[in-house]
């Protein structure tokens, strides 16, 4: 099955700072990838996702790309602010239409 | 707005003891699913369903059964609970044929 493998495990930036977040996938044949922001104590919620038909989607200040080639992508968050602080997960849905996640990306932006 | 909730946001149970964690959506979705979430781990599937009275095994189904009986409603069961199937337990749904999961708030499982 489709194995994803995500890093850092955690991840300390300055407010302001941007913050990459990497995942990697083993499935050829996956096609969409969602990335989820789970906030202490809450349900996690998509923030962004990208096909595979594509290879950069940008949202005011978060974005991931996509290469296929080498089978990796990232979230990159610019301007980071305190109320980003989450864990972040990846995901990646291949032909089953299941999701495989990451194992989740702890993000502190310290003030 | 998507609401997905869960019976129970905490629930203490102990071991051998069968345990229900009952999902329930109300935007008609026919996907649902049953993770559970481990620090280091991310999360897992259990089990999902793309239809009522239909199930499949997820990734890590052993010690774990399910039911939909009806559309809007989801169940995990836990035949005979285990220390080891401490964890928070987390439902989502979708629209079938849409790619984007709703999470519920999710169950932490305690089982001593």
């Amino acid at each position: 099955g489709e194995n994803v493998e995500q890093h850092p495990s955690t991840l300390s930036v300055q407010e302001g700072d941007s913050a990459v977040i990497k995942c990697t996938y083993s499935d050829s044949a996956s096609n969409y990838f969602p990335w989820y922001k789970q906030e202490l104590g809450k349900r996690p919620q998509l923030i962004i996702d990208i096909r595979s038909n594509v290879g950069e989607k940008k949202d005011q200040r978060i974005a991931v790309t996509l290469n296929k080639t080498a089978k990796h992508f990232s979230l990159h968050i610019t301007e980071t602010q305190p109320e980003d602080s989450a864990v972040y997960f990846c995901g990646s849905s291949g032909s089953a239409r299941q999701l495989t996640f990451g194992s989740g990306t702890q993000l502190t932006v310290l003030p | 707005d998507v609401k997905v909730t869960q019976s129970s946001r905490y629930l203490v149970k102990r071991t051998g003891e069968k345990v229900f964690l009952e999902c329930v959506q109300d935007m008609d979705h026919e996907n649902m699913f049953w993770y559970r979430q481990d620090p280091g781990l991310g999360l897992r599937l259990i089990y999902f369903s793309y239809d009522v009275k239909m199930k499949e095994k997820g990734d890590i189904p052993e010690g774990y059964s399910v039911s939909r009986e009806k559309k809007e409603r989801f169940s995990l069961i836990l035949e005979s609970a285990s220390t080891n199937q401490t964890s928070m337990y987390l439902c989502a749904s979708r629209v079938a044929g849409d790619d984007e999961q709703y999470f519920g708030p999710g169950t932490r499982l305690t089982v001593t």
